[in-house]
């Protein structure tokens, strides 16, 4: 079993939709969890991160992290053809230089 | 905000060829650098980890006399793929912590061997 697992879509949807993306993890150890996007051959961009349960708003993104049932999310409200990416979710056990564990990858495709 | 800047962003070698690739940071010092690899449609897999001054602690599996990591400085690290093969083609990306928390990657090289 993978650490973290997230389905790799694709998932399309229409502009102005709200997307849900999300996370499992099986390591109870992580206490750090990021969203990041990551465009076509290009290096992913931090989105979002926090390392206690419930959720955190930035703009039109919204985190969620449930420790006890193992899983995050991530919230897109009023999609935009530019929000178009592939968002990576990631998990650490400490801060400040432990290394990261990704997911896979969400490919996300918003339509006009 | 901290940047991190790396170089080449495409290369194109021969087999059995050696492949330098250079991530710097730009406004900050970076302590410790990660380097990853991606393969088409899967996740970031890290290869190792490199510390300024010491020696890369590399992940299990990753070949250290293939992936030559230095970090000789704060603000440079670099990856050397030597005796490059075609199953060494994929997209590398570095990354630095910057702060408690954060991480900045750069911009990734698509290394194709032929």
């Amino acid at each position: 079993q993978k650490e973290v697992e997230q389905d790799p879509g694709p998932l399309s949807v229409p502009e102005g939709a709200i997307v849900s993306l999300n996370c499992t993890y099986s390591n109870s150890a992580f206490q750090y969890f990021m969203w990041y996007r990551q465009y076509s051959r290009k290096g992913p961009e931090l989105l979002m991160y926090t390392y206690s349960s419930g959720n955190k708003e930035d703009g039109r993104f919204t985190a969620q992290v449930d420790k006890s049932s193992k899983y995050i999310s991530l919230f897109i409200r009023d999609s935009q053809p530019s929000d178009s990416a592939t968002y990576l979710c990631a998990m650490s056990v400490t801060g400040g230089g432990n290394k990261l564990t990704f997911g896979t990858g969400t490919q996300l495709k918003v339509e006009l | 905000g901290a940047v991190v800047s790396q170089h080449p962003s495409r290369v194109i070698c021969k087999s059995g060829t050696s492949v330098k690739i250079e991530c710097r940071s730009l406004d900050f010092q970076a302590t410790t650098m990660f380097w990853y690899r991606q393969f088409p449609k899967k996740s970031l897999m890290l290869m190792a980890t490199s510390n300024e001054g010491s020696k890369a602690t590399y992940e299990q599996g990753v070949e250290k006399d293939k992936f030559l990591i230095n970090h000789a400085s704060l603000t440079l690290s670099t990856l050397t793929v030597t005796s490059a093969h075609p199953e060494d083609s994929s997209f590398y990306i570095c990354s630095a912590t910057v702060g408690d928390i954060g991480y900045t990657f750069g911009s990734g090289t698509r290394l194709t061997v032929v």
